[in-house]
């Protein structure tokens, strides 16, 4: 399956910080990248798809203007979380999917903690 | 209803045990399903897909039944390192669209 790397692995900050998340296709050109959210003891929710050249589209709740995403190449997504906040602590994942009805192959995730 | 729905467990088993883990789905018109493995603090890793026939993978089998709306995993000879929580996920609609995540199954393998 498709190698994904993310970057970085952790990160802690300050209240009101922003934060930006990198997701990387190392071998498959990804038109379509998957930014995910998973809180402790929860399952992964889907938090946005990121389309390559063109905007993302975010699920039901998730605040576009909070939770910035730009694709602007085959190989590389980024998650910005804009002043984030306590609640916006969490595991951050993204991931690639290789074609229709193909599974997902996950980057290593992102451990947010704000203080 | 949730899409993807699992017991949460922890199933906790010996050694050398077999453990069966079961899935339901809402929407009848799901297109591809997965199941996926997660240990703590770490990101899913896709065990095996799961095929209309059933398939087998080593000691991991997986079925689906799509009348009932039913995926199930059956591990055979458990090992300690399948300690992990299952994801059974499922593709609702096919092509690059969303994957949906049950909350997993927490597997938990004693000596």
């Amino acid at each position: 399956g498709a190698v994904v790397s993310q970057h970085p692995s952790w990160v802690i900050c300050k209240s009101g910080t922003s934060v930006k998340i990198e997701c990387r296709s190392l071998d498959f050109q990804a038109t379509t990248m998957f930014w995910y959210r998973q809180f402790p003891k929860q399952s992964l929710m889907l938090m946005a798809t990121s389309n390559e050249g063109s905007k993302a589209t975010y699920e039901q709740g998730v605040e576009k203007d909070k939770f910035l995403i730009n694709h602007a190449s085959l190989t590389l997504s980024t998650l910005t979380v804009t002043s984030a906040h306590p609640e916006d602590s969490s595991f951050y994942i993204c991931s690639v999917g290789q074609g229709a009805n193909q599974p997902q192959h996950f980057g290593d995730g992102t451990r947010l903690s704000i203080l | 209803r949730k899409e993807v729905e699992q017991d949460p467990g922890p199933f906790n088993v010996p050694e050398g045990a077999t453990v069966a883990f079961n899935c339901t789905y809402s929407n009848s018109a799901s297109q591809s399903f997965f199941w996926y493995r997660q240990d703590c603090r770490k990101e899913p890793k896709l065990l095996m897909s799961v095929y209309s026939s059933g398939n087998e993978d080593g000691r991991f089998t997986a079925q689906l039944n799509r009348a009932s709306q039913y995926i199930s995993l059956l591990i055979r000879d458990s090992k300690l390192s399948d300690s992990a929580t299952y994801l059974c996920v499922v593709n609702p609609s096919g092509g690059y669209n969303k994957l949906i995540f049950g909350a997993g199954t927490r597997l938990a393998v004693h000596p």
